[in-house]
């Protein structure tokens, strides 16, 4: 069983506004990531970390920002919150390259 | 850049039939290659690990096997029940961020 939580799992919010999705895990992985993935289409990477103070930005091209100060911890920022925004968020954790990569529930989020 | 496709996009099968997803990848230096099952809404769940220098993994019903000179992963469901209808992804981890690139997944749909 995969102890990696994402809140909130559904989150419906206005336009313009800040928004930080949250993500934690418990199994002490040093390797964290999200995805964005919207309706019948791929998980694309859009931030990645190998650690604390470690953060990189992944192959689409997001206006989020992450944030790596706990290992356990991998909070998503939206600043200003736009209906492009809309999509399911999921994050995952690792240890290493050579071992399961495992998510969480995902965050889907709906900017009206 | 690595590509990952997977055929088919959607199958429908009886009850206790038993089936392959073909998963296929561009770039033959990898990691690793992962099966997850996703349900409407939910995350993924791992399913199967399988290392490059691996040929299969079996778990339960299910086998996945890998040959990276041929760039093709396939997953084997024995015995196919309607709780095996979801989405099956596969996902190969290389390049220097050690990232997992996706497919669109393929749509099982058990029949009882």
């Amino acid at each position: 069983e995969a102890d990696i939580y994402q809140t909130p799992r559904y989150l419906v919010i206005g336009t313009g506004k800040k928004i930080t999705l949250e993500c934690s895990q418990t199994m002490g992985h040093d390797k964290m990531y999200w995805y964005q993935q919207d309706p019948g289409m791929e998980l694309h990477l859009i931030h990645y970390s190998y650690g604390v103070n470690s953060t990189e930005k992944g192959d689409l091209s997001s206006e989020s920002t992450v944030s790596r100060i706990r290992t356990e911890h991998f909070p998503l920022t939206l600043e200003s919150a736009r209906p492009s925004h809309t999509s399911q968020y999921l994050c995952a954790s690792s240890v290493g390259v050579n071992t399961e990569a495992f998510f969480g529930q995902g965050t889907r989020l709906t900017v009206v | 850049k690595q590509e990952v496709t997977q055929i088919p996009a959607a199958l429908s099968v009886p009850e206790g039939e038993n089936l392959v997803l073909n998963c296929s990848f561009t770039d033959s230096a990898i990691y690793n290659l992962q099966w997850f099952r996703q349900d409407p809404g939910k995350g993924l769940t791992s399913l199967l690990l399988i290392q490059s220098s691996q040929r299969e993994q079996t778990s339960g019903r299910l086998n996945a096997s890998l040959d990276k000179s041929s760039g093709r992963s396939t997953l084997y469901i024995a015995a196919s029940q309607p709780g095996d209808s979801a989405t099956y992804l596969c996902a190969d981890r290389g390049g220097s961020n050690y990232k997992l690139t996706f497919g669109k997944g393929t749509l099982l749909t058990v029949n009882p």
